[in-house]
């Protein structure tokens, strides 16, 4: 069974940094392409980042270009996102989600983790 | 402002079908593959429909999927009251270099 745990969530300080995790599991992560996707509280859904399964190709949404980088750790199964400069529109749940195929669909998501960006 | 286009709500009775439209341009609906989702309250979203009409497995065959030119739909039919929850389309956006989704529709089954 897939599954997919993100953690590092929580309050930051507008312009502050953080950093988070998705611990992977019940697939072979070095063969999937992965993503993170948010949602602010009561919104809709918003892609923030794609990373080919080789970390060959990424793609990022213009409104964290320059901000945040994706990044994934094959041997541990892992994926990140180092958010930086954050603000207030960054508050969200975070949701880590798995690529059935390449810039495609969404086939497998974590239960998210919740950041907050307030003074 | 989303790219793709939802309707914020639909509503109908237990037993009978919805569709939900999802409108958007050449450069996503219309020359990429469009998927379904279902977010049920307090919860992550999860896959209905890939390839604009295939169901993953364990999806049963009362949620459908179609495309047509820039425009595609979700239906489903025989609605349970479980079926209450947020649907959102997504596809690539080839102009855009990313994923994009529809805002959202709310599914209330009366």
């Amino acid at each position: 069974e897939v599954q997919l745990v993100e953690s590092g969530g929580g309050l930051v300080k507008p312009g502050g940094s953080l950093r988070l995790s998705c611990a992977a599991s019940g697939f072979t992560f070095s063969s999937h392409s992965m993503n993170w996707v948010r949602q602010a509280p009561g919104k809709g859904l918003e892609w923030v980042s794609s990373i080919s399964s080789s970390s060959a190709y990424i793609y990022y949404a213009d409104s964290v270009k320059g901000r945040f980088t994706i990044s994934r750790d094959n041997a541990k199964s892992s994926l990140y996102l180092q958010m930086n400069s954050l603000r207030s529109e960054d508050t969200a749940v975070y949701y880590c989600a798995k690529f059935g195929v390449w810039l495609s669909w969404f086939d497998s998501w974590g239960q998210g983790t919740l950041v907050t960006v307030s003074s | 402002q989303s790219v793709l286009t939802q309707p914020p709500s639909v509503s109908a009775a237990p037993g009978q079908k919805v569709t939900i439209s999802c409108s958007g341009s050449s450069s996503n609906i219309e020359n990429n593959y469009v998927s379904w989702y279902q977010q049920l309250p307090g919860t992550a979203p999860k896959l209905l429909i890939y390839d604009d009409n295939k169901r993953p497995s364990g999806i049963p065959d009362r949620f459908s999927g179609s495309k047509s030119g820039t425009s595609a739909t979700l239906g489903i039919t025989g609605l349970q009251t479980g079926d209450e929850a947020d649907y959102y389309c997504g596809t690539w956006d080839s102009s855009l270099s990313g994923v994009v989704f529809g805002g959202g529709t709310k599914l209330t089954v009366l």
